[in-house]
Parts: C-alpha cells; structure tokens; sequence
C-alpha cells in the first residue's frame, strides 16, 4: 500500500513554543490530507481536512488560529500546534487520499506524540 | 455521518478464526463499509473495504449481510500481531462527506 510518513515521530517541548509536525505521502500525489488527533485510550478525533493549495477546512471546535495547517504542494503537509500547553500533548496522525478508478484509498502516518511540559 | 456500533472488546485463542461484527443499520445506498487496524502506538492500518458484496483479501475477509446493516470482519487464523483496535467506518462516496470518522472500535486480545 501507498506509503505516508510523519516527522517527528517524537517531540517535547515546553509550555508556550511552537511545533511543526510534517506529513509526507512517499511514492504518490495526494490532493487531500487529513489531521487526526488522539489523546490516551480514545479513538481518533479529525481535526481539519487539507486541500492542496487551499485553507484548511477545520472541525468543529478546533482552533484554526492554534492549530496551523499547510498543504503547499502535492507530497507534504504541515501541523504546526502554537504557543503549546500541557493540554496540547497527544498523539496526531495524519493521513493522505489517493484517488483511485472508482474510489479513494486512505493511508495514515504512524504518528508524533506530542508532550508538552 | 452514519453510525456504526461495535463491541468494545473481544477475545480470541491464537490460530483461531476471529468474526468481528460490526452493525450499521443507518447505512446509505453509497456508503462504503472500511475496516482499519490500529495497532498501539501507531496509525491505524487499512485492512479492507466493501460496498455489496464480500471481499476477500490477503489479510483478511468483509462478509457483508444482504441489506447491508451488518457486516463482519474476519480472520482466518489470528496471530499475537493481530492484536489490535478494529474500526468499522462508513465513508460515503461522494465529494464532501469522504471523511472518515472513527469509532470506538474493537479491541481485540488474542491468547497465546
């Protein structure tokens, strides 16, 4: 299957810097991306879908001016979590959309667990 | 989104057959029925999909009930690195409500 890796797979930082988490899709184009957040025990949340070249289209209650996404080109996204706080740390996974003949495929990083201190 | 409901939790002896249900009894005309794995501390794991009719692949099988509100995941012969999240989701085929939304899940122990 198609390959998407997430860099870093690990990051601390402290209370109040910024963080930039990159997604990449490795062997195919992908027009849309997703950002997925996981705190422990609980099940993926979707916190905004990224269309290349375009905004960001963010869920309900998640802060888009917090929660920075950029999709500038067909292989890579950003998160970028501004001035963190310990409420920040988890888990975020993303994933990216192949188009295929007649339907779309999605395939999920592995990961960057976030701990803010 | 259409919802879907799964046990939380099952058991399974190591090299036995696995049938993870999965009920969806909201689903529409177009949605298709995605199974994904997530194993722990990782992002989850396509394992396959469906819209009618059963399918069959190298990891596992969908068997799909006729009026398509259920369906069941199954594999043939569990391993220890089958343990694993199983998330049953709807995604529907048009533009605009392709996200997919989990559940969730099952947790699926397997026994040595």
């Amino acid at each position: 299957g198609a390959v998407v890796s997430q860099h870093p797979s690990r990051v601390i930082c402290k209370s109040g810097t910024s963080v930039k988490i990159e997604c990449r899709s490795l062997d195919f184009q992908a027009t849309t991306m997703f950002w997925y957040r996981q705190f422990p025990k609980q099940s993926l949340m979707l916190m905004a879908t990224s269309n290349e070249g375009s905004k960001a289209t963010y869920e309900q209650g998640v802060e888009k001016d917090k929660f920075l996404i950029n999709h500038a080109s067909l292989t890579l996204s950003t998160l970028t979590v501004t001035s963190a706080h310990p409420e920040d740390s988890s888990f975020y996974i993303c994933s990216a959309r192949i188009r295929l003949a007649s339907n779309y495929e999605q395939y999920f990083g592995p990961g960057t667990r976030l701990t803010v201190t | 989104d259409a919802k879907t409901t799964q046990p939380n939790s099952m058991e399974s002896n190591e090299e036995e057959p696995v049938h993870l249900p999965c009920n969806h009894s909201t689903i529409s005309g177009t949605d298709y029925i995605h199974w994904y794995r997530q194993l722990p501390s990782q992002g989850p794991e396509y394992v396959i999909h469906g819209l009618t009719s059963n399918v069959n692949n190298r990891m596992a099988s969908l068997a799909i009930a006729e009026d398509r509100k259920s369906s069941t995941l199954i594999l043939h012969r569990a391993t220890l690195r089958d343990a694993a999240v199983y998330y049953c989701i709807l995604r529907g085929a048009n533009f605009g409500n392709e996200k997919l939304t989990f559940g969730t899940g099952t947790r699926l122990t397997i026994i040595p």
